[in-house]
């Protein structure tokens, strides 16, 4: 069975501060993928990657970046000098290989603060 | 370029009442889910329907949930005689085929129920 475990109920920092989510998957296929969507105030659902299983390079988009360790099961995420507008709350989930439906995490809302 | 339309964005309904939740796909999109959303937890699976079938409803709870995705017009998914526990936002996805190596199925910007 699939399970996403995300620790951190909430993290307040301030801006300009580096944030981590942390996100613990377990799954017993060797093909899986991993996903992080960001649900900001307004409610909808905003994709921000998704890497499978056989890619365990890390990946860096702007202030985003993602660390994917098969190890030990964990797909983090740092937004590195937080905005106001990264104010949100952001899911992991993960799909099986032969399986379509995503298992979410129960989300990490963050607030940063002026 | 339009991605995946649900309305109402809003819903009220009283307790008892019907619910009914409409999706638009992307266009040319076949393959349709739903997700629900609980206050405070992540996203459930709920159900898989293509074009007239549906493939996988798991999900879904046995009474009063239902989903139809017609040949013709949005993927509706209806609660029937709603009850306080149904408040939730439903998230509706859709993507062109099932694929895992495509990018990511396309969600909507859901729908906010609230049973009163």
């Amino acid at each position: 069975a699939q399970k996403v475990t995300q620790a951190q109920t909430e993290i307040s920092v301030v801006e300009k501060e580096d944030v981590t989510l942390d996100c613990v998957y377990e799954t017993r296929d060797t093909t899986y993928y991993l996903f992080w969507y960001k649900q900001p105030p307004s409610g909808e659902l905003v994709f921000l990657i998704r890497r499978n299983s056989f890619d365990e390079q890390n990946e860096i988009s702007g202030r985003y970046s993602w660390n994917f360790q098969k190890s030990t099961s964990s797909f983090n995420f740092t937004i590195t000098a937080s905005q106001v507008v990264d104010s949100a709350v952001y899911f992991c989930a993960l799909s099986d290989d032969n399986d379509y439906k995503l298992s979410f995490g129960a989300g990490t809302t963050v607030t940063v603060r002026a | 370029n339009a991605g995946v339309m649900q309305n109402p964005r809003h819903l009220v309904r009283r307790r008892g009442q019907e619910a009914r939740l409409r999706c638009s796909p992307v266009k040319g999109h076949s393959h349709v889910y739903w997700y629900r959303q609980l206050p405070e937890e992540g996203l459930k699976f709920m159900v898989y329907l293509q074009k007239e079938n549906i493939i996988d409803e798991s999900g879904m709870p046995k009474e009063r949930f239902s989903a139809e995705f017609p040949k013709e017009g949005p993927s509706i998914l209806r609660i029937q005689q709603v009850v306080r526990g149904d408040s939730a936002a439903y998230f509706c996805a859709s993507s062109p085929r099932w694929d895992p190596e495509i990018t990511e199925a396309f969600f909507g910007q859901g729908t906010r129920l609230t049973v009163v």
